[in-house]
């Protein structure tokens, strides 16, 4: 088991290009969720989803959109990048919510200039 | 307003003694918290949990306290070891409904040999 994988791992890009970070999970799990974290500021929840087809705002979801067109998949999309979005982005999945542990994938550190 | 929230953003610790990391919660609905370990460019991973039932769980070095009535939690690490030196996160949810977890801001620990 591969666990939850991201793509890529590191990217650069310019204000206002677009990019789309893919998570993929091999384990059935249903739920899954992208964070992002930051200096002092924890791991804030960007969007997640509970179910394939299905897609939820978390705590920071503006100028982020998200896909889940099948449920080992969950695509995190920046429409036109801005400075601000500089952060490292981990995605997770769980078995279910609340109770059940989220596994974590190794993480995308994103620099937007 | 953090619901989650870890007032110590850093904590130094000798190898063998004891590590005790706080974390308190302001939401009565939350009733499962748990802990998880993040090292350096790594995702974070699991570590313990506690449901509201319970006052403390143990697993291996760790235990985790819960104080309903205070709202705050604690993870004791005993002994302390260099491999512990991470960011520790706590994180909250309701049992119930599709609620995702509350991350707090972290805690980073140094164990020094």
């Amino acid at each position: 088991n591969a666990g939850v994988t991201q793509t890529p791992k590191f990217r650069v890009l310019k204000t206002g290009q677009s990019m789309t970070l893919l998570c993929a999970q091999d384990m059935n799990h249903e739920y899954m969720y992208w964070y992002r974290q930051d200096p002092g500021m924890g791991l804030r929840l960007i969007h997640y989803s509970v179910g394939e087809g299905t897609t939820a705002k978390g705590e920071v979801p503006d100028g982020y959109n998200v896909s889940r067109l099948k449920k080992q998949n969950f695509l995190l999309g920046l429409e036109s990048a801005a400075p601000s979005q500089t952060s490292v982005y981990f995605c997770a999945s769980s078995y279910g919510g609340q109770a059940y542990e989220q596994y974590f994938g190794p993480g995308t550190r994103l620099t937007v200039t | 307003d953090q619901q989650v929230k870890q007032n110590s953003p850093s904590l130094s610790v000798q190898e063998g003694r004891i590590s005790i990391l706080n974390c308190d919660y302001t939401n009565s609905m939350f009733d499962y918290f748990l802990w998880y370990k993040k090292y350096p460019a790594e995702g974070p991973t699991f570590l313990i949990s506690i449901s509201s039932i319970k006052d403390k769980n143990e697993d291996g070095r760790f235990t985790v306290f819960l104080n309903k009535s205070a709202k705050h939690l604690s993870l004791h690490i005993v002994p302390s070891q260099p491999g512990d030196s991470a960011v520790y996160f706590c994180a909250a949810s309701p049992n119930s409904g599709n609620t995702p977890l509350v991350f707090g801001k972290g805690t980073r620990l140094s164990v020094i040999a």
